[in-house]
């Protein structure tokens, strides 16, 4: 079933603007992942938020975590064109170790 | 970072054959390797956890016949489409922890498979 699912689907901004990508989930979790996916590419991973944080930060990427609302948002500071690609948040539950993706995000930063 | 290795990038096959796609971590031990099924523009998927030297652990409604798994190293698992179908076209994706306890996934570069 879904866990994380982000909004919006899809989001088309100009080079140097801030990106702004939400995701909510529906069961308590361990962590929160967010990851990037290059067109007909494998998953990078961004960075990790676990339950007992409220805010991460890492280089232009910062993550938020709410648990109360059960949501999370990753802002990506000074968008570059070589942020195009999708972007996915990732529950941990910590059940069996896996991970459960959301529906993703497609970012467009236009030159 | 750690480094998985999948291969090929992609393949095409005629309906009814059978199609192997490896998963190799290259520069460390991955005792649980995970594999994806992505349609395009749609979430990852998990199909199954392959567990090294034990049998996989299947998804829900993924068919353990049909999609073959075989982790016989702490560095290579293998997914295997037997008697692949136009409806098995998709993109398949590996992935692999490093050591136990540890929360990050590293994936591979991903599979496009195309049965005609």
């Amino acid at each position: 079933s879904q866990q994380g699912e982000e909004d919006p689907q899809a989001l088309s901004i100009q080079e140097g603007e801030n990106a702004t990508m939400n995701c909510s989930y529906k069961t308590s979790i361990n962590n929160l992942q967010w990851y990037r996916q290059n067109s007909g590419r494998g998953l990078v991973h961004l960075i990790l938020i676990r339950s007992n944080e409220r805010e991460k930060h890492s280089g232009r990427l910062r993550v938020t975590l709410d648990t109360s609302k059960k949501s999370s948002s990753l802002l990506i500071t000074a968008s570059r064109a070589a942020d195009t690609a999708s972007y996915f948040c990732a529950t941990d539950t910590g059940a069996n170790s896996k991970l459960t993706f959301g529906k993703g995000i497609t970012l467009s930063v236009r030159p | 970072g750690a480094v998985v290795s999948q291969h090929p990038s992609r393949v095409i096959c005629k309906s009814g054959t059978s199609v192997k796609i490896e998963c190799r971590s290259l520069d460390f031990q991955a005792t649980t390797m995970f594999w994806y099924r992505q349609f395009p523009k749609q979430s990852l998927m998990l199909m199954a956890t392959s567990n090294e030297g034990s049998k996989a652990t299947y998804e829900q409604g993924v068919e353990k016949d049909k999609f073959l798994i075989n982790h016989a190293s702490l560095t290579l698992s293998t997914l295997t489409v037997t008697s692949a179908h136009p409806e098995d076209s998709s993109f398949y994706i590996c992935s692999a922890r490093v050591g136990s306890g540890k929360e990050k996934l590293f994936f591979g570069s991903g599979t496009q498979l195309s049965v005609l």
